[in-house]
């Protein structure tokens, strides 16, 4: 099957620094996702990117959706305790459907 | 939140015995799925749904059957449990978008 490659597989960082990771694949998507994952609960999306080069930010996130539609990477700022859980990357061959392909996750921890 | 109920949200089962989730959402999204979370995996698409009665195969649809009679609910059937389909199963819908939301998880046990 398809295989999106998400690095690093687990970081653990102070509080207050930043934070990158990234997604990358042999295929090319339309889409691409970032998503997190606390303890137990489902998936939650953080943010959307629907355009080669675009660049979004939802608070202190920053996603870029890469230029030959093969990669996108994550950026955390300022990190803090709550910014724990296991990020996941996702990509999809369509723009207006749910079916994606994940990463394998990036887990966080953050010391306070 | 998204309003997408799952149940049960655990379970435990013997081999060889049949299993049905649920999904159930108040959005009244066209689009509903079934993923499975395995540790190094990440989340794999087992079925989706496009609309009522309409279903289709996702990456891992082997021992698994779906189905959909109404807009709100889609029914995840393993027909004889294994110990292989020992996992996390999330629900998600979507309606337009690539924007998938999920359920909070079932974890199921074959024993």
């Amino acid at each position: 099957g398809q295989q999106l490659n998400q690095s690093p597989q687990s970081m653990f960082i102070q509080e207050g620094e930043d934070v990158s990771m990234n997604c990358t694949s042999s295929s090319i998507f339309n889409t691409w996702l970032w998503y997190k994952q606390d303890p137990g609960e489902g998936p939650v999306l953080l943010i959307a990117l629907y355009k080669a080069g675009e660049l979004t930010s939802n608070g202190r996130l920053t996603a870029q959706f890469g230029i030959t539609r093969k990669d996108s990477f994550l950026n955390i700022s300022a990190s803090i305790p709550s910014d724990v859980g296991i990020y996941f990357c996702a990509g999809s061959f369509s723009s207006n459907t749910g079916k994606l392909i994940f990463g394998q996750g990036t887990t966080l921890q953050v010391k306070p | 939140d998204a309003g997408i109920t799952q149940s049960p949200r655990h379970k435990v089962t013997e081999t060889g015995t049949p299993v049905t989730l649920r999904c159930h959402q108040t959005e009244n999204h066209r689009y509903m799925y079934w993923y499975r979370q395995d540790p190094g995996h990440g989340l794999r698409l087992i079925h989706y749904s496009y609309g009522v009665k309409d279903t289709d195969k996702g990456e891992v649809s082997d021992g698994y059957s779906v189905s959909r009679s109404k807009t709100e609910d889609f029914l995840l059937t393993l027909e004889s449990a294994t110990s292989s389909q020992t996992s996390v199963y999330f629900c998600a819908i979507s309606e337009g978008k690539t924007e998938a939301f999920f359920g909070q998880g079932t974890r199921l046990t074959v024993v």
